[in-house]
Parts: structure tokens; sequence; C-alpha cells
């Protein structure tokens, strides 16, 4: 089944803990990203990689770290999580941006306390 | 100003009426632009996307698209309960970066 796998589905920590939220897509897409979705702003993108080696600062990449070994995995990476963290994550992947649609994930609820 | 900008709504509609909703962008080079639907709780899911001006139908769906306008939208014909949810413009700029409006939340009356 062609899917986009975020894990954890659900992560409570603390202000400071490094911690790692894991994407994973079996479709052999090109292109993959990141959002985080807050109540009142949508999605907005924080990173996203057009393809392997290849990442790009969205709208909000602030506090976020990413990486593009292999092209199945597109991890996020918050260094030091804040607060202002809190909010529920979506990763996403298709063949091209411009020219199919995205599969996302089931989402990552992150809160730090 | 927004780049993608939605009305946040809610809009409201009786069952079988048609329910209309509006995006603006500002990037005059966007070439991509997509409608995604995305229950409570729930991952967005992709309705329609549109790359030229005009219209686009699919089943009950039609988008529609001007360029000189920097304008899309999204009608929804013979409206159904099950089509409340919240909508979700996209547009991918240039560069690649995909710029989602706030999304306005549809409610179908039965």
């Amino acid at each position: 089944e062609a899917q986009v796998t975020q894990n954890p589905r659900y992560l409570i920590t603390v202000t400071g803990k490094k911690l790692t939220v894991t994407c994973s897509q079996n479709m052999n897409h090109e292109y993959m990203s990141w959002y985080r979705q807050d109540p009142g702003l949508g999605l907005r993108q924080i990173y996203y990689s057009m393809n392997v080696e290849v990442t790009d600062k969205g709208d909000v990449p602030e506090g976020y770290k990413v990486s593009r070994k292999e092209k199945r995995n597109f991890p996020l990476i918050l260094e030091s999580p804040s607060p202002n963290q809190t909010s529920l994550y979506f990763c996403a992947s298709s063949i091209h941006p411009t020219a199919t649609e995205a599969f996302f994930g089931q989402g990552t609820r992150l809160t730090v306390v | 100003q927004k780049e993608v900008e939605q009305n946040s709504g809610p809009l409201s509609v009786p069952e079988g009426a048609i329910a209309s909703l509006n995006c603006t962008y500002s990037d005059r080079v966007s070439q991509s632009f997509f409608w995604y639907r995305q229950y409570s709780g729930k991952s967005p899911e992709l309705i329609m996307s549109i790359y030229s001006n005009g219209d686009k139908e699919d089943g009950r769906f039609t988008a529609q698209l001007n360029k000189a306008s920097q304008y899309v939208s999204l009608l929804i014909r013979d409206s159904q309960p099950s089509d409340s949810a919240t909508y979700l413009c996209a547009v991918v700029e240039r560069g690649f970066k995909t710029i989602f409006g706030a999304g306005t939340r549809l409610f179908v009356k039965a």
C-alpha cells in the first residue's frame, strides 16, 4: 500500500530535549516536505527536499533541521524544542511539487511543556 | 499581505446547494494550484488540481483558475453533509515552495 508513515503520532516532551520525528514514504517520490498546522494559520511549510541531499527552507524553518540521506526518509529534528513549537506536524511526498498531488502522513501531534 | 488568502468561514450551505470556495494568491508566476479537503483530526487529501486558466470539472467538483486576477475557486455542486470539512487552497510558487491558505470551513446542513 502506497503511504507516508510518520512516527510518533503523539509526543509530549520538555523544553530543550532534542527530538526527531521520522517520515518514510514507499512511493519512490522525489519531493518531500514538512508542515506544521496551527489553528487559524493553516499549513505552513517548514522544509522541503527535491531529492537526496537537496533541502530548502520553507516559510517557518527556524528551530528545525532536516536531512535527506535516503530518498524514502525525511526526518524532522528539533534540536532544542520550545513551547511555541507545540503543533500538529505533517510530512508529505509527491513525484514533483508542481505536477502531482501530495500524499500526507497521518500527522504528529507534538506538545512541548 | 498573506501570500495565499481564503475566507476562513465558516461557510454554511443547505444540502443539495452549491458551495463556492475562493482563494487569491500573490505570486504571479505560480503555475500549480491545488484544493485539499481536511476532515477534523485527519490528513489533507487532494480534491482537485488545476494548472491553466478556465474550468476543470471532476464529478461534483469544479475548479476555476484566473491567473490574470490571481484567483482560484472550487465549486461543489449538490453539496452533501459528508462534504463538511475544511478546504485548503495550495499554490506552488517559484522555487517549488508550497504555500497553503488558512482554509475555509464548510458546513453542509442536512
